[in-house]
């Protein structure tokens, strides 16, 4: 997998945008970034993922820098349920199932 | 949402012994994956399935383990001769092939002990 950078933990008040920056500056032209949430004693939650363009969903908003070295994920009003370790990957294309973890950053929201 | 399912939740063993864990998938899902997790650390991926077909398995699956999906649905992941070093959490994963970047599903693990 590209190589991707995350910060170790950040903490957010509950309420306030959460925004996780992960920086992947050997990602090809063709490669995705998936973020993906693992919450205490639970095993890891598909929350987005981008090639290029701005994603939204439900859960959060993924914005892609335009050189696409680096991207933010974005939990708009975080809340206390959102504590968590967040991996930022960058699955090969020619291996898009072969997950590969980093040690994410771990976000803790506080009251 | 039946989700992946797994199966037990936990297992405390003997050093020497061995140790079968099962994995459900989503039913439509025809990929599957086994991944660990040790303490403070992310998943490290083991092995996946395509159907009843093990794809492909990473070096840290050592002789003493050994997955299997017979039949393309639920899977197995067993360990003989356990050590105390094979204390993690062992993940398991689905996927559905064919549709573009299809995200993984998964189950909330089997943590193993080994005494």
């Amino acid at each position: 997998d590209a190589k991707t950078t995350q910060p170790t933990s950040m903490d957010c008040a509950e309420g306030r945008a959460a925004n996780l920056p992960c920086n992947h500056s050997t990602i090809s032209g063709n490669e995705y970034v998936y973020w993906y949430r693992q919450i205490h004693s639970q095993g890891p939650q598909y929350i987005i993922h981008g090639l290029k363009n701005n994603e939204t969903n439900e859960m959060a908003s993924l914005i892609i820098t335009e050189d696409r070295k680096s991207s933010t994920l974005s939990l708009p009003h975080a809340t206390l349920r959102d504590t968590a370790v967040y991996y930022c990957i960058v699955p090969r294309s020619y291996n898009t199932d072969k997950l590969i973890f980093g040690t994410g950053t771990r976000l803790q929201v506080f009251p | 949402d039946t989700g992946v399912s797994q199966d037990p939740r936990h297992k405390i063993t003997k050093r020497g012994q061995n140790v079968t864990f099962r994995c459900d998938p989503i039913s439509e899902h025809n990929r599957l994956y086994w991944y660990r997790q040790t303490l403070g650390q992310g998943p490290e991926f083991l092995t996946y399935f395509q159907n009843e077909a093990q794809l492909e398995k990473s070096r840290l699956l050592s002789d003493r383990f050994s997955a299997e999906r017979p039949k393309g649905s639920f899977s197995t992941l067993e360990i003989q001769r356990t050590e105390q070093g094979d204390s993690a959490m062992y993940l398991c994963a689905s996927s559905s092939q064919g549709l573009n970047n299809s995200p993984l599903h998964f189950g909330n693990g089997t943590r193993l002990t080994v005494t």
